[in-house]
């Protein structure tokens, strides 16, 4: 089975601070790994996503994420936040050969960018 | 542009009706997903079809229903039977098989509210 969590419903950071948003994941073999972001009332957009190759992962709007196997994480980062990157993010996982199976999403986490 | 296009935005359904959710895409993908978001929950999978004329049942199918009669639409019906239906609905569409550049298409969603 495969499983994500968000272990924090809530992220606080300063405007111009280095953010992390954490996410683990639970999968048989090899993961195909995805963040989302989602603003209010709205449906999700692809941040950026990992198949193989460097372990870091660059994305849109500045976002970038690392892929840690030993640690099963696919944590989100961002140098430095800005107030627009306040939103629900989902990390998501499938197995690499699932075919097209359901990507699995985590409860998903707040960010609050404080100017 | 191609997309996935979710009616009504808004709807209100009284104890002991059936209402439908009308999804749908121009995307030319095989594949559609509904989930459902709840606060706290992140986005559980209700039914997915990966082609025309077959469906299955995810991880919450009870008190839904779902038909695949074309390509393009992929309607959610929540019936009676589903004793707390008030949530946010969304609709998915991956890439076709292949290089997957940006994961999913969603839609807007449609928020969906017992009186």
């Amino acid at each position: 089975a495969q499983s994500v969590a968000q272990p924090e419903d809530q992220v606080n950071v300063a405007e111009g601070n280095p953010l992390t948003v954490k996410c683990t994941y639970s999968v048989s073999g090899n993961p195909y790994l995805f963040w989302y972001v989602q603003y209010p009332n709205r449906g999700l957009q692809f941040l950026l996503k990992y198949i193989t190759g460097d372990n870091l992962v660059k994305g849109s709007y500045g976002f970038e994420a690392e892929f840690n196997k030993s640690q099963t994480s696919f944590h989100l980062k961002k140098p430095s936040a800005l107030v627009s990157d306040s939103a629900l993010y989902f990390c998501a996982v499938r197995a690499l050969n699932s075919g097209n199976t359901p990507l699995v999403f985590g409860k998903g986490t707040r960010l609050s960018v404080i100017a | 542009d191609g997309g996935i296009t979710q009616s009504p935005k808004y709807l209100f359904r009284k104890e002991g009706q059936n209402v439908t959710l009308s999804c749908e895409q121009n995307l030319n993908h095989d594949a559609m997903y509904w989930y459902r978001q709840d606060p706290g929950q992140g986005l559980r999978l209700i039914y997915y079809s990966q082609i025309v004329n077959d469906f299955q049942k995810g991880d919450i199918a009870e008190g839904y229903s779902v038909s695949r009669e074309k390509k393009e639409s992929f309607p959610l019906t929540v019936t009676s039977a589903q004793k707390n239906p008030t949530a946010f609905y969304l609709c998915a569409s991956p890439p076709l098989t292949g290089p997957v550049d940006y994961g999913y298409t969603f839609g807007s969603g449609t928020r969906l509210t017992v009186v």
